[in-house]
């Protein structure tokens, strides 16, 4: 059971070029997350598939594009990368339990650290 | 919107003290979740701790503990006999209702335990 596992781990792509980022979950989790996180301004939502077949912004959408291709996969692409896209991303899944104790937590996968130079 | 403060972006303490990290937030909304995660330097967030805010009883995982004020909207995280593996960037995260799904994250807090 690997959890959430994201690749690459590590990326340099130059100004203009694109890119996916690859995540996958073996929990059976029907929601999935990116996220960015920058120095100094913890994880922001870039965008989420509450389930499969469903995808919708989050808080910093603009620049993204995300497939979820199946309930286990979801991911990132940067159509045309920039500088301000470098950043460090995580996917996160979690499922709700109704009835039970520990629903609707996030698990995150390892991260991505992306330079755009 | 919501919105998450953590007041102190970094801390020390002595092994086998006990450290108190604060957080507040802002919200209108009666029946939320609030999580700590920690990312040691292995970056890898970790779950370190839950509260439903329907829940009175603050909640408890071994050497961790919450101070939960739901009025006063603070969720500080007590680590006790604290150790070396504990130094980590500590985040706190709130989740509006159950079943929304999006996590709102604070800044962060840098602890360092000093052996």
């Amino acid at each position: 059971n690997a959890g959430v596992t994201q690749t690459p781990k590590f990326q340099v792509l130059k100004t203009g070029q694109s890119m996916t980022l690859q995540c996958a979950q073996d929990m059976n989790h029907n929601s999935m997350y990116w996220y960015r996180q920058d120095p100094g301004m913890g994880l922001r939502l870039i965008y989420y598939s509450a389930s499969e077949g469903t995808t919708d912004k989050g808080e910093v959408p603009n620049g993204y594009n995300v497939s979820r291709l199946n309930k286990r996969e979801f991911s990132l692409r940067l159509e045309s990368a920039a500088p301000s896209q470098t950043s460090v991303y995580f996917c996160a899944s979690s499922e709700i339990l109704y009835g039970q104790g520990d629903t609707d937590t996030q698990y995150f996968g390892p991260g991505t650290r992306l330079t755009v130079l | 919107a919501q919105t998450v403060t953590q007041s102190q972006p970094e801390m020390s303490v002595q092994e086998a003290e006990t450290v108190t990290l604060s957080c507040t937030y802002d919200t209108s909304e009666s029946n939320y979740y609030l999580f700590w995660y920690k990312q040691p330097p292995s970056r890898q967030m970790i779950l370190v701790i839950r509260q439903e805010a329907y829940k009175q009883q603050n909640a408890t995982e071994n050497r961790f503990s919450v101070n939960f004020q739901k009025a006063a909207k603070s969720f500080s995280l007590k680590i006790s006999d604290s150790q070396l593996g504990d130094t980590a960037m500590y985040f706190c995260a709130f989740m509006k209702r159950p079943g929304y799904g999006k996590l709102t994250f604070g800044t962060g807090t840098r602890l360092t335990i000093i052996p």
